[in-house]
C-alpha cells in the first residue's frame, strides 16, 4: 500500500523560508518510473501544482514559482523535500505531497497525502 | 499556464446524471490525453476518480466516466449519490515541457 504524509510549520514568517517534508512508503524512488509532486491550495481557492521529482533525479518546477522552490530526495529515508524561499501571506495554504502516475506514465496524481496547513503571517 | 475553467457548481437530484466540464487550450487539454479528475471531501486527501482522459482507477465506481473533444474535458457523474457531494478538480498533464495545470474547481450539490 503507498501512503505519503506531509510535515513542516504550521507557521512561518513574511520572508522566511519554508521546508516541507513529504515521508513516502509503498515504493521507491529509486525504482525507474517513480515520481512525487507537490501540489497547494490556499483556503477555499483551487489547486496548483508546485514541483515534481523523478527517480533519476530530474526536477520540474511551475514556471510562476521556480525562482523560489527547490525540491530534493533522500532516497535511503523515503523522502521528499520541498522549500520555498521569501514567504508571503498569499503562500498560506494545505500543502500535498503526491506520487505522480504509476511508473510508465506520470499525468496523474495518486495517492495523495493528507496535506499540511501552513499559514504566513507575523 | 492559466488555470483551466471549470464551472464554480453543479447540482442534481439523488439519480440523476451530472456533467461538469473543464475547458482549456490546443497547449493543454486539447493538445494530449492526459486529463484526470479528482474529488476532494472535506477533511480528506483528494482521489483520483479519471486518469488519461477516461480510465477509472480500480475501486472507484464506474458511475464515473470522463471523455474529452477538443479542447474540453467532461467528468459525467451518473446516478447521483449524497456521497458524491464534494468539490471536482480536473487537471492536464502537458508532457511537452513537464508541467501539470489544474481547474478552477465545481463544487457538486446533491438536492
Amino acid at each position: 500500500q503507498v501512503t505519503l504524509r506531509e510535515s513542516g510549520p504550521a507557521l512561518v514568517k513574511p520572508t522566511q523560508t519554508l521546508t516541507l517534508t513529504c515521508a513516502f512508503s509503498g515504493f521507491s524512488l529509486s525504482t525507474s518510473g517513480m515520481c512525487v509532486s507537490w501540489i497547494r491550495q490556499p483556503p477555499g481557492k483551487a489547486l496548483e501544482w508546485l514541483a515534481r521529482i523523478d527517480w533519476d533525479d530530474d526536477k520540474y518546477y511551475s514556471t510562476s514559482l521556480r525562482t523560489r522552490l527547490t525540491i530534493s530526495k533522500d532516497t535511503s529515508k523515503n523522502q521528499v523535500v520541498l522549500t520555498m524561499t521569501s514567504m508571503d501571506p498569499v503562500d498560506t495554504a494545505t500543502y500535498y505531497c503526491a506520487r505522480a502516475g504509476d511508473g510508465y506514465n506520470y499525468s496523474w496524481f495518486d495517492p495523495w497525502g493528507q496535506g499540511t496547513l501552513v499559514t504566513v503571517s507575523s | 499556464q492559466s488555470a483551466l475553467t471549470q464551472p464554480a457548481s453543479v447540482s442534481g437530484s439523488p439519480g440523476q446524471s451530472i456533467t461538469i466540464s473543464c475547458t482549456g487550450t490546443s497547449s493543454d487539454v486539447g493538445g494530449y490525453k492526459y486529463v484526470s479528475w479528482y474529488q476532494e471531501q472535506p477533511g480528506k486527501a483528494p482521489k483520483l476518480m479519471i486518469y488519461d482522459v477516461s480510465n477509472r482507477p480500480t475501486g472507484v465506481s464506474n458511475r464515473f466516466s470522463g471523455s474529452k473533444s477538443g479542447n474540453t474535458a467532461s467528468l459525467t457523474i451518473s446516478g447521483l449519490q449524497a456521497e458524491d457531494e464534494a468539490d471536482y478538480y480536473c487537471s492536464s498533464y502537458i508532457s511537452s515541457s513537464i508541467h501539470y495545470v489544474f481547474g478552477t474547481g465545481t463544487k457538486v450539490t446533491v438536492l
